[in-house]
C-alpha cells in the first residue's frame, strides 16, 4: 500500500512567484493535513480537510496560502506571492479517522515533505 | 496554547546503551500522543500512538509512557544501534474538551546519535 505522497520533493523559487504543492494521501484516508517547518523552528499545524471541506484553517498563517482538496483525494496548497519567510519544509499527513477515540484509525501518516526555498 | 517541549535538545550515547528521551507538554486535555522519528531528507515515521486513557504502549525495543495529569511522556529506547540514530519528535493532540487547532502540537525533537 503506498503511503502518503507529496510533489515536487524540492521547489527552488523566486519571490513574488507562486508555487503549487501536491499531496496525496493514503487510500481510504477521509482526514488530510498540511504543516510546515520553518528553519529552526517546530512542525507546526496549517489546517485539516475531511474529504473535501475544511474542517480547520486556523494555522494557515495569511492569505496567500490556499489550499484545496477537490473530489476528497489529493490535495494542493498555493503559495502566491511566495515571501522570503515562506521557506522551509511543508509536510502532509493524512489519517484514516479524526474522532474515533482509543483506536489507532487516528494515527497520521506523513509524507516525506515539499522543501521550498524561495530567494 | 499548547506548548511542547523535549529534553535533551541532543544527544549522543554508545551503542548498546539504553535511554530516555522525554516530552513535556503544558496543556494536559490531550486526545492522544505520538513519537516519531525523523531521517534526513525523509518524512515522519510514526513509532508510537498513546491514547490519552494509556499508560503506555511498546514496540520491539521501545516503549512509550504516558502521564497526562503532569504533562510528561518518556522514550525509552533499550539496546540502542547504530541504526536508531535520528531526530525523535513527540507530538500530542488536543482532547475535546481543550483550546486549539486540530492538528498535533510539536515538539523541537531530540537529535540522537548512536556511536558504533
Amino acid at each position: 500500500e503506498a503511503g502518503v505522497t507529496q510533489f515536487p520533493s524540492h521547489s527552488v523559487i523566486e519571490k513574488g512567484q507562486t508555487v503549487t504543492l501536491r499531496c496525496d494521501p493514503i487510500s481510504g484516508h477521509d482526514n488530510l493535513y498540511w504543516y510546515r517547518r520553518v528553519m529552526g523552528k517546530e512542525i507546526k499545524f496549517l489546517l485539516h480537510f475531511v474529504k473535501e471541506s475544511k474542517q480547520d484553517e486556523s494555522g494557515m498563517p495569511n492569505n496567500r496560502f490556499l489550499a484545496e482538496r477537490t473530489g476528497g483525494t489529493y490535495s494542493t496548497l498555493k503559495v502566491q506571492p511566495a515571501e522570503l519567510e515562506d521557506s522551509g519544509v511543508y509536510f502532509c499527513a493524512s489519517s484514516q479517522d479524526w474522532g474515533s477515540p482509543g483506536t489507532d484509525k487516528n494515527i497520521q501518516y506523513f509524507g516525506a515533505g515539499t522543501r521550498l526555498s524561495v530567494l | 496554547k499548547q506548548e511542547v517541549t523535549q529534553i535533551p535538545a541532543a544527544l549522543s550515547v554508545p551503542e548498546g546503551e539504553n535511554l530516555v528521551l522525554n516530552c513535556s507538554f503544558t496543556d494536559s486535555a490531550i486526545y492522544n500522543l505520538q513519537w516519531f522519528r525523523q531521517d534526513p531528507g525523509k518524512g515522519l515515521t510514526s513509532l508510537l500512538l498513546i491514547q490519552s486513557s494509556q499508560r503506555e504502549q511498546t514496540s520491539g525495543r521501545l516503549n512509550a509512557s504516558l502521564d497526562k495529569s503532569s504533562g510528561r511522556s518518556t522514550l525509552y529506547i533499550a539496546a540502542s544501534q547504530p541504526g536508531d540514530s535520528a531526530t525523535y519528535l513527540c507530538a500530542v493532540r488536543r482532547g475535546d474538551s481543550g483550546g486549539g487547532a486540530d492538528g498535533l502540537t510539536f515538539g523541537k525533537g531530540t537529535h540522537l546519535i548512536i556511536q558504533p
